[in-house]
């Protein structure tokens, strides 16, 4: 069975400090994709970004990186030198690649403050 | 760039009302998706379709009701809403094919409040 474990339930930095949202998945599946997904007050989830399992390069997109750790099952979020827009739920899902599940993180509140 | 749009974005009604959420997407996705989410928590996964005219419960029971006759086109009807039915209800879609990655794309949301 697929699991996505996001430990951290709450988060709170103060502007401008770097910030790791961890991510921890269970799966039997040699082939498989995490993502991240960021939700923000208004409501809607906003895709970042999908890793496939055969690509363990770390991304960068700006203030944010990704670490996917396949030796830990980890794929973990670091948003640098943070600001009051970062503050959102953010969600680690997992999918199968040639089958139908798609499991979603319970999510990590993080509060950027001023 | 997700193309799929949900309305009404903001609703309060009456408890026993029958209440209908629009939803539809213009990528020709084959797979849609409704998830109900409190604000903040965790999402759950209420109905899903592999296209038309394939409706599926999902992990988290709901009294809703799911129709899928066009492939853009999944509403989510509530013929009696209850107070217990307030929260956000998410709509989404993917592609099946294996370049997507299966990443699943997700509307605005539907905020509903029943009174």
């Amino acid at each position: 069975a697929q699991k996505v474990t996001q430990a951290q339930t709450e988060i709170s930095v103060v502007e401008k400090e770097d910030v790791t949202l961890d991510c921890v998945y269970e799966t039997r599946d040699t082939t498989y994709y995490l993502f991240w997904y960021k939700q923000p007050p208004s409501g809607e989830l906003v895709f970042l970004i999908r890793r496939n399992s055969f690509d363990e390069q770390n991304e960068i997109s700006g203030r944010y990186s990704w670490n996917f750790q396949k030796s830990t099952s980890s794929f973990n979020f670091t948003i640098t030198a943070s600001q009051v827009v970062d503050s959102a739920v953010y969600f680690c899902a997992l999918s199968e690649a040639y089958g139908q599940n798609f499991v979603f993180g319970p999510g990590t509140r993080l509060s950027v403050l001023p | 760039e997700a193309d799929i749009y949900q309305t009404p974005r903001y609703l309060v009604i009456g408890t026993g009302k029958k209440i209908t959420l629009e939803c539809s997407q213009t990528m020709g996705h084959d797979k849609m998706y409704w998830y109900q989410q409190d604000p903040g928590m965790e999402l759950h996964l209420i109905h899903y379709s592999y296209g038309v005219n394939s409706t599926e419960k999902g992990d988290l029971s709901s009294e809703s009701t799911v129709s899928r006759i066009r492939t853009e086109h999944f509403p989510l009807t509530l013929e009696s809403a209850r107070p217990s039915h307030t929260s956000q209800y998410l709509c989404a879609s993917s592609d099946l094919g294996s370049t997507s990655g299966n990443t699943i794309y997700f509307g605005e949301g539907s905020w509903l409040t029943v009174v």
